[in-house]
């Protein structure tokens, strides 16, 4: 167990809706990273918070986006959802925001759009 | 976009060989390199995070080295136990481009007893 939570653990919806992911970090980490892992795709690194901002940026869609709140614990939105948005989303925390810290991942959410 | 690759794609040893793999990334504005372990059904578990040339990193049987000048990674496992078996991630970090992180495609390893 990393310490790192994720709710909910499955998520089935249809397309062009609009949910949201939780996430919430292991105790005393600042950093929050939000993946993306699809059965043609890997793992791709989405975006990251720090301390409540926008830290970096990667493969993220526009109609994604992402928030930090001041507790530390960071929500992904994900709208108008296409078939190809099914996919394992990770979300992964760590101590500090630009420095290479370890990341430590949480069980992920199951993301199915019908 | 330059892309993280890791060879080979799978390995198959006997319980006790050592193995080795390879991690290949954009040596330009290169800021971190990664290491995971990742077991199906589980979620990726951080092994290294690597950042000076010549970097060299050691958890009990597995280590790893670093050339950030010509863009490569190795994961050396000594003596391979069937708890080994995995897959390996790498994922290079850049300090422009967002500071975007991106990830090889892993190398899947199977231990047989």
């Amino acid at each position: 167990d990393s310490g790192v939570t994720q709710t909910p653990k499955h998520l089935i919806t249809a397309t062009g809706q609009r949910v949201t992911l939780r996430c919430s970090p292991r105790s005393g980490d600042l950093s929050v990273y939000w993946y993306q892992q699809s059965l043609d795709q890997g793992l791709q690194f989405l975006i990251q918070y720090y301390n409540g901002e926008e830290r970096a940026k990667g493969n993220i869609l526009e109609r994604f986006s992402a928030q930090q709140f001041p507790d530390l614990h960071s929500e992904l939105n994900l709208s108008s959802l296409e078939l190809g948005d099914s996919a394992l989303y990770f979300c992964a925390s760590s101590v500090g925001g630009t420095e290479p810290y370890e990341q430590y991942f949480g069980p992920g959410t199951r993301l199915t759009v019908t | 976009i330059l892309n993280v690759e890791q060879s080979p794609q799978s390995l198959h040893v006997q319980e006790g060989d050592s193995t080795n793999f390879t991690c290949s990334f954009p040596s330009s504005n290169f800021y971190a390199l990664h290491w995971y372990r990742w077991e199906t059904a589980k979620s990726p578990e951080a092994l290294f995070v690597m950042t000076l040339n010549g970097d060299e990193k050691k958890k009990g049987r597995i280590s790893a080295t670093l050339n950030t000048k010509e863009g490569y990674s190795y994961l050396y496992i000594k003596g391979s136990q069937p708890e080994d078996s995995a897959t390996y991630l790498c994922a290079s970090r850049t300090l422009y481009n967002n500071n975007d992180m991106r990830f090889g495609a892993g190398t899947r390893l199977t231990v047989k007893p």
